[in-house]
């Protein structure tokens, strides 16, 4: 299976704070990356597909990049509805895995 | 309005079967393939297995293969997993999902509020 390995694990930040979280996979996945957040007691969201494009009804500061084996999700402006744990998941393989999750709080 | 609705969670013995249903509406269902992905109370995301639209083409996470059984009712708009010999290190809440037409490969657009499942003497 593709390992998925996100950093850092936990991260503490402000509202209004630009926030990167990375993404590291055990071998090439191309761009076949995706990003989602879970709140608290609620089913993931699914953010960004394709490594970089923004799914439907997401709101612009969120943003994603790399290729290969190295991404990264990027929030411009941290907004108070944003802090939640963040999982990327690879989708290059019949057998999808998960990162670990970066949790995100307010600090 | 787009949803994903589960039902059949319970608590099962260690060696237990219990059967998963994930009732869709708000989408033309039999034009989708979609998942099953668990989260373990505390943990992190674990993709379950995979369905085609068609029920073609199946895939399992390699912890479940052999033992769950993923297929759908296109008629009646519903997903189902049957999970045999069930062990401890299946509790989980586990959670039905829509792939995403967009993306290349599993990319998971809508999903469930759940059902949990613990497995338990």
């Amino acid at each position: 299976d593709i390992q998925m390995t996100q950093s850092p694990s936990s991260l503490s930040a402000s509202v209004g704070d630009r926030v990167t979280i990375t993404c590291r996979a055990s071998q090439s996945i191309s761009s076949s990356l995706n990003w989602y957040h879970q709140k608290a007691g609620k089913a993931p969201k699914l953010l960004i597909y394709g490594a970089s494009s923004l799914q439907s009804g997401v709101p612009s500061r969120f943003s994603g990049s790399g290729s290969g084996t190295d991404f990264t999700l990027t929030i411009s402006s941290l907004q108070p509805e944003d802090f939640a744990t963040y999982y990327c998941q690879q989708s290059y393989s019949s057998s999808p895995t998960f990162g670990q999750g970066t949790n995100l709080e307010i600090k | 309005e787009v949803q994903l609705v589960e039902s059949g969670g319970g608590l099962v013995q260690p060696g237990g079967s219990l059967r998963l249903s994930c009732a869709a509406s708000g989408f033309t269902f039999s034009s989708y393939s979609m998942n099953w992905v668990r989260q373990a109370p505390g943990k992190g995301l674990e993709w379950v297995s995979y369905i085609s639209s068609s029920s073609s083409t199946i895939y399992y996470a390699d912890s479940v293969r052999g033992r769950f059984t993923i297929s759908r009712d296109n008629a009646e708009n519903s997903l189902y997993l049957q999970m045999n010999s069930l062990r401890a290190e299946d509790t989980a809440l586990y959670y039905c999902a829509r792939d995403s037409p967009l993306t290349n490969g599993v990319g998971l657009d809508v999903w469930g509020q759940g059902t949990t499942v613990t497995v338990s003497s």
